[in-house]
This record gives C-alpha cells, structure tokens and sequence, in this order.
C-alpha cells in the first residue's frame, strides 16, 4: 500500500521554464491538496480538489495550475516558473467529512534559478 | 483570512524535560488536528480534537482543546530524542475542507 506518491523527488528550474508535479494516491480518497511549505511559514494551501471533476483555490494560487484528471491523480502545473516558487511542495489527499485526517506524501524539493 | 499561530517558533530542551507548544486561531474552529513532522520528512497525522474544552493523551503526549474552540496545546511530558521534529496544529472551520495550518513550532532534544 504506497499512499500517496509524488514525483519527481527534487527538481531545479530555471525561471520561466514550466514543470508538472505528479501526486497519485490509492487510498480511494475523494479529497486531494496541494500545499507549499516555506521556512517560517507553516504549509500553505496552493489548490485543492473536493471530489473528481472540481477544482478549488487556496490561500497562494497565483502561478499555479491544477488537473484533477481521476480519482486519483492530481497533478500541479508551474507554467513560468519564478524564484518566489522555490519552495517544497507536498501533495495530500483525505478520506469522507471534512474532519477526516489528511494523508502526505513525501514531498518535491523545488529551487527555481 | 482564518490565520492560525503556534508559539514558541522553536524550542531546545534536555532529554527528560517537558514540552509545550501552544496554538491560537483568529477564528473559531470546528475541529483541531495536530500532524508530526520529522527533519527531512513529510507530516503525519497525530490526533484530532473536536469538543469545547477536551482533554485526548497519547502515551507522553496530552492534546487540549480551549472551551472558546479558538486555541489549542500540545504537551510532551519527559522529552526523548525520538520527539525531535516539528509539530503543527491544523484547524478547519464550519463543514469546509480545507485545513489552515499553524505555523509549527520545531523541537530539539539533546542528551
């Protein structure tokens, strides 16, 4: 039972390259996040996905793009990568009710140049 | 914006000594969730509290929930190395899922 996946592990970009992070969870969850974690700054939620088929923002959604394209994946799209972007990404998908924990992955190391 | 804070930012104790970080919500919750999270690794999930004013233990750590369901503690009785890491509350409110997380706060035990 693998949980949540992500990939790629690390990546570096140079600024306004774009990239796509992967996030893949076979737990049968309906709710999938993508949060960013800065030093300092706790995780923030970037977007978030309730069920398959809808799409929401969080509290930082400027530069980024979502596809929920199944159940189970949920991918995060930087179209023009900037170095306010440098970050470390972890994707997270939960289970029924809005109180229902949320399960990590293992995160993807970002540094834009 | 709902804003969630945990004090202190960071904290080094002797192996043996307690702990506490403490965790405050500019809005009332519904619900309070505090995750682990080890150097290096991802957040896990510890335990979730949901009443006014309860009290949840797991072996040396005690979680409360304030009565006004706007703060929260975290209490580690007799650190061990094992505790190293950084712990953050997460709170969520009405029927939304989305979960706002504290600003954690980072805990050192040494020898």
């Amino acid at each position: 039972n693998a949980g949540v996946t992500q990939t790629p592990k690390f990546q570096v970009l140079k600024t306004g390259q774009s990239m796509t992070l992967q996030c893949a969870q076979d737990m049968n969850h309906n709710s999938m996040y993508w949060y960013r974690q800065d030093p300092g700054m706790g995780l923030r939620l970037i977007y978030y996905s309730a069920s398959e088929g809808t799409t929401d923002k969080g509290e930082v959604p400027n530069g980024y793009n979502v596809s929920r394209l199944n159940k189970r994946e949920f991918s995060l799209r930087l179209e023009s990568a900037a170095p306010s972007q440098t970050s470390v990404y972890f994707c997270a998908s939960s289970g029924e009710g809005f109180a229902s924990p949320l399960h990590f992955g293992n995160g993807t190391r970002l540094t834009v140049t | 914006g709902q804003q969630v804070m945990q004090i202190p930012q960071y904290q080094h104790v002797q192996e043996g000594e307690d702990f506490t970080t403490y965790c405050n919500s500019s809005t009332t919750l519904s619900n309070i969730q505090w995750y682990k999270q080890r150097p290096g690794g991802h957040p896990v999930f510890l335990i979730q509290l949901v009443k006014s004013g309860e009290v949840k233990k797991q072996k040396r750590l005690t979680f409360q929930f304030g009565e006004a369901k706007k703060n929260s503690s975290l209490h580690i009785t007799a650190t061990q190395t094992t505790d190293v890491g950084t712990y953050f509350c997460a709170g969520n409110t009405g029927t939304a899922s989305k979960l706002t997380f504290g600003t954690g706060t980072r805990l050192q035990v040494t020898l």
